[in-house]
């Protein structure tokens, strides 16, 4: 079974500009999350979709939003990047909601650089 | 404000040791906890589970205690491995998300 993937893997990108990342979830998993890791902040959750629906909202400015399709697979759209959205994001995917105690499986992240 | 919280940036164990990744909490409505594991360029890797209900569980060369009184848990590793050199993520789940803590960069040395 593949895993989650996650594309790209790596993006540069300026201040003021936007960015889409992807992610495809393991087949029959219909619960997508995303994270945001940086140095010394652990992994803070963005949101999460479900059966194309957003379940869940972590605390972050309305720039950063989501979406996800029908096959499951989502994106995350951030605007008007800033220097501080660099970091590594990503997504996880799983059976249940978070609601349920289903283990997340993650994909291996895209490294976002904002110059 | 940080409600899962992994006080040691870093470990460092001798190969054959027990290693211990500590965790704290603040929100006793936490009701299920997990670990991490984290590869350098890999995503996290789910390890080890434990629900509020229990205080203990094991799996392997894995065990987690729960400590609800002092809102603490721990990960257990016995005999460390070099293969078991990376970085550790306490999460506990709040009602419908999971909250991460900064993690614990374990190494493994002969």
């Amino acid at each position: 079974k593949a895993g989650v993937t996650q594309t790209p893997r790596y993006l540069i990108k300026t201040r003021g500009q936007q960015v889409t990342l992807s992610c495809s979830p393991i087949s029959g998993h219909r619960s997508v999350s995303w994270y945001q890791q940086t140095p010394g902040q652990g992994l803070q959750f963005l949101f999460e979709y479900f059966s194309e629906t957003q379940r869940n909202k972590g605390n972050f400015p309305g720039r950063f939003s989501g979406r996800q399709f029908s096959n499951s697979r989502s994106e995350m759209n951030v605007s008007t990047l800033e220097l501080g959205d660099s970091a590594l994001y990503l997504c996880a995917s799983s059976t249940g909601t978070l609601s349920y105690n289903s283990p997340l499986h993650f994909g291996n992240g895209t490294r976002l650089t904002v110059t | 404000d940080q409600q899962v919280k992994q006080n040691s940036p870093s470990l460092s164990v001798q190969e054959g040791r027990i290693s211990i990744l500590n965790c704290d909490y603040t929100n006793s409505m936490f009701d299920y906890f997990l670990w991490y594991k984290k590869y350098p360029a890999e995503g996290p890797t789910f390890l080890i589970s434990i629900s509020s209900i229990k205080d203990k569980n094991e799996d392997g060369r894995f065990t987690v205690f729960l400590n609800k009184s002092a809102k603490h848990l721990s990960l257990h590793i016995v005999p460390s491995q070099p293969g078991d050199s990376a970085v550790y993520f306490c999460a506990a789940k709040d009602t419908d998300k999971l909250i991460f803590g900064t993690g614990t960069r374990l190494q493994v040395f002969p």
